[in-house]
């Protein structure tokens, strides 16, 4: 069964930073690009980065470009978000997604609330 | 990189059909047919429904259909279920990121 599950999120003051991991199982991690969507309370889905299999193309949504980093490590799994710079408007339920067909996302793990505030 | 413009309600009766538009620009749905559609009950995951404009996942009902003109993407429902009703969000791929929809609240009256 494909599980993906999110941790190190929590409360943190405006400009600070923060790591996020997912840990994968159930399929074969290795070969999948793989996203990070984020949800703010009561609001829409938002795209924030993906990486492909290999590192090769990471994208990064306009709004988190420069202050996140996305990063994974085959061997163990895991995918990484470092989130540095943080604001208010960062508050949100980050989700780790596996991408189907190079074009959609499949599978969701549960999320990990991010919440900034000071 | 703008969001996709959805209407934010639709509405109909079990067993109808029922349309939700997702309008984009020529830089992404129109540029690509890599438009998905996610259907997501309140308090859970986002569910995969159609991928690249038509397709449907394995084990998605045929109820649910895609198609696009244009600059702009749909999604049908037919035969309305009272577990239809649920929040459904496009996304599309924009050449250099993705996008997703604002989401269209869908109530089974």
């Amino acid at each position: 069964e494909v599980q993906l599950v999110e941790s190190g999120g929590g409360l943190v003051k405006p400009g600070g930073s923060l790591r996020l991991s997912c840990a994968a199982s159930g399929f074969s991690f290795s070969v999948y690009t793989m996203n990070w969507v984020r949800q703010a309370p009561g609001k829409g889905l938002e795209w924030v980065s993906s990486i492909s299999s290999n590192t090769n193309f990471i994208l990064y949504g306009d709004s988190v470009k420069g202050r996140f980093t996305i990063s994974r490590d085959n061997a163990k799994n895991s995918l990484y978000l470092q989130m540095n710079g943080l604001r208010a408007d960062d508050t949100a339920l980050y989700y780790c997604a596996r991408d189907y067909s190079g074009t959609s996302i499949d599978r969701w793990g549960q999320g990990t609330l991010v919440t900034v505030s000071s | 990189q703008s969001a996709l413009t959805q209407p934010p309600s639709a509405s109909g009766s079990p067993g109808q059909s029922v349309t939700i538009s997702c309008t984009g620009t020529s830089s992404d749905v129109g540029a690509y047919n890599y438009v998905s559609w996610y259907q997501q009950h309140p308090g859970k995951v986002p569910k995969l429904l159609i991928y690249e404009v038509t397709k449907r996942p394995s084990g998605v009902p045929d109820r649910f259909s895609g198609s696009k003109s244009g600059n702009t993407a749909s999604l049908t429902v037919s035969g309305l279920q009272t577990e239809d009703e649920a929040e459904y969000y496009c996304s599309s791929y924009t050449g250099s990121s993705r996008v997703f929809g604002g989401g269209t609240k869908l109530t089974v009256l």
